[in-house]
């Protein structure tokens, strides 16, 4: 099993520039979850998703999107990036009713 | 927002040396988790705790579910440099969803 996979792993964008970022999981989880890391914020929860065709709002989910059409993918979009959105992001991923959470190795993303 | 309070932010200790950290909250936990990061990495959960005043051991790591439910303390002995990195508590509350909070992380560096 390759486990939780994010790409790309670095990626600079101009201020206004769309992307997204994409994650997949091998595993079978149910449960998907989009969280960015900055310095001293720890982990903030994006959007996650409990199913395919479900999807819910975290803690800072302004300026992002997403979609779950399959089990395996949890793409995340920035429809318009802003320098604020510079941060690392991971997705993680689990079982439904268990608590580990397999994290990606992350996508590091610059906003200019 | 954020409603774990972990401590302390950084450590600079010298290999061999004894280290506790902990998280607190006005809120009550029904898990927590024990997160280590490695540079450039995704998180790697250590140590998982399911029960007020329950005391888990992972070799050299020791975790305590505290038995107000509002803490919890990560303990690591004999440290040695690949100890270095980020560790972070999470937490899981009755009706989240599934959904865990984190601790803002405490940065180990360990001298060799």
């Amino acid at each position: 099993n390759a486990g939780v996979t994010q790409t790309p792993k670095f990626q600079v964008l101009k201020t206004g520039q769309s992307m997204t970022l994409q994650c997949a999981q091998d595993m079978n989880h149910e449960y998907m979850s989009w969280y960015r890391q900055d310095p001293g914020m720890g982990l903030r929860l994006i959007h996650y998703s409990v199913g395919a065709g479900i999807t819910d709002q975290g803690e800072v989910p302004n300026g992002y999107n997403v979609s779950r059409s399959t089990t395996e993918d949890f793409p995340l979009r920035l429809l318009s990036a802003a320098p604020s959105q510079t941060s690392v992001y991971f997705c993680a991923s689990r079982n439904a009713g268990a608590y580990e959470q397999y994290f990606g190795p992350g996508t590091r993303l610059t906003v200019t | 927002g954020q409603q774990l309070n972990q401590s302390p932010q950084s450590m600079f200790i010298q290999e061999g040396e004894d280290v506790s950290m902990n998280c607190t909250s006005s809120s009550i936990f029904n898990t927590w988790l024990w997160y280590k990061q490695d540079p450039g990495e995704g998180p790697v959960l250590l140590i998982a705790l399911y029960k007020a005043g329950e005391l888990t051991s992972n070799g050299r790591l020791t975790a305590q579910f505290g038995i107000t439910r509002k803490d919890s303390f990560l303990n690591i002995s004999a440290s040695i440099p690949s100890d270095v990195g980020i560790y972070f508590c999470a937490g899981l509350k009755e009706g989240s969803n599934y959904k865990l909070t984190f601790g803002k992380g405490t940065l180990l560096t360990v001298n060799p």
